[in-house]
């Protein structure tokens, strides 16, 4: 079957830096996605990777690593907004996204 | 970038009612649209992906007759929850694919809750 893994909930401090790892077994690969999603409302896109390597955007950087199965998010100077869920989801070979359950991420002063 | 609707933003109704919930697409045409259900503290579940002009295609587990989906043209998509019931109040989500190929990013709507009494 398929599969996304990822933890259910971090904590981190403002001002800090947190990594959230996704690990992936699905049917064929075509990229995998993160999204960012607040409390009542739709998920935003967020990165894109499909090729191995770090990808990076202001404080957000996404890594991938095919051979592994295996994807992180790394969010650098944390700030109170940044509190949400953070959903891993993979392309696969139907170009079918397959979602991760999310990563409930909190943001403490 | 580009930009989902979502009519209504939030809905409450009567068991045994149906809901029409709208999904459009507003600066650019979308071939495929997929509507997804979240349950509070669950990820997102995929329950239909539907194509302009063609049948929607179902995911298993979810029954076609009670969840009527229209797409009728390349900006819109209709979601009807047909004889709701308490168990179907949820986050219903749509979203649309810009793209072909490779790359298939999808941009969502802000979600429609309903809420059955």
């Amino acid at each position: 079957g398929q599969n996304i893994d990822q933890p259910t909930e971090m904590t981190a401090t403002e001002g800090a830096i947190v990594q959230i790892n996704c690990t992936y077994q699905t049917s064929g690969f075509n990229g995998l996605f993160w999204y960012q999603q607040h409390a009542g409302e739709a998920p935003t896109f967020l990165s894109y990777n499909v090729l191995d390597g770090l990808e990076e955007k202001g404080r957000f950087s996404s890594f991938l690593s095919r051979s592994k199965g295996y994807s992180y998010l790394l969010l650098k100077e944390l700030q109170m907004k940044d509190s949400a869920s953070y959903l891993c989801a993979v392309l696969d070979s139907n170009y079918q996204l397959i979602w991760g359950a999310g990563t409930k991420l909190i943001i403490k002063p | 970038g580009a930009v989902v609707s979502q009519h209504p933003s939030w809905v409450i109704c009567k068991s045994g009612t149906s809901v029409k919930i709208e999904c459009r697409s507003l600066d650019f045409q979308a071939t495929t649209m997929f509507w997804y259900r979240q349950f509070p503290k669950q990820s997102l579940m995929l329950m239909a992906t539907s194509n302009e002009g063609s049948k929607a295609t179902y995911e298993q587990g979810v029954e076609k007759d009670k969840f009527l989906i229209n797409h009728a043209s390349l900006t819109l998509s209709t979601l009807t929850v047909t004889s709701a019931h308490p168990e179907d109040s949820s986050f219903y989500i749509c979203s649309a694919r810009v793209g072909e190929g490779d790359y298939n990013e999808q941009f969502f709507g802000p979600g429609t809750r309903l809420t059955v009494l």
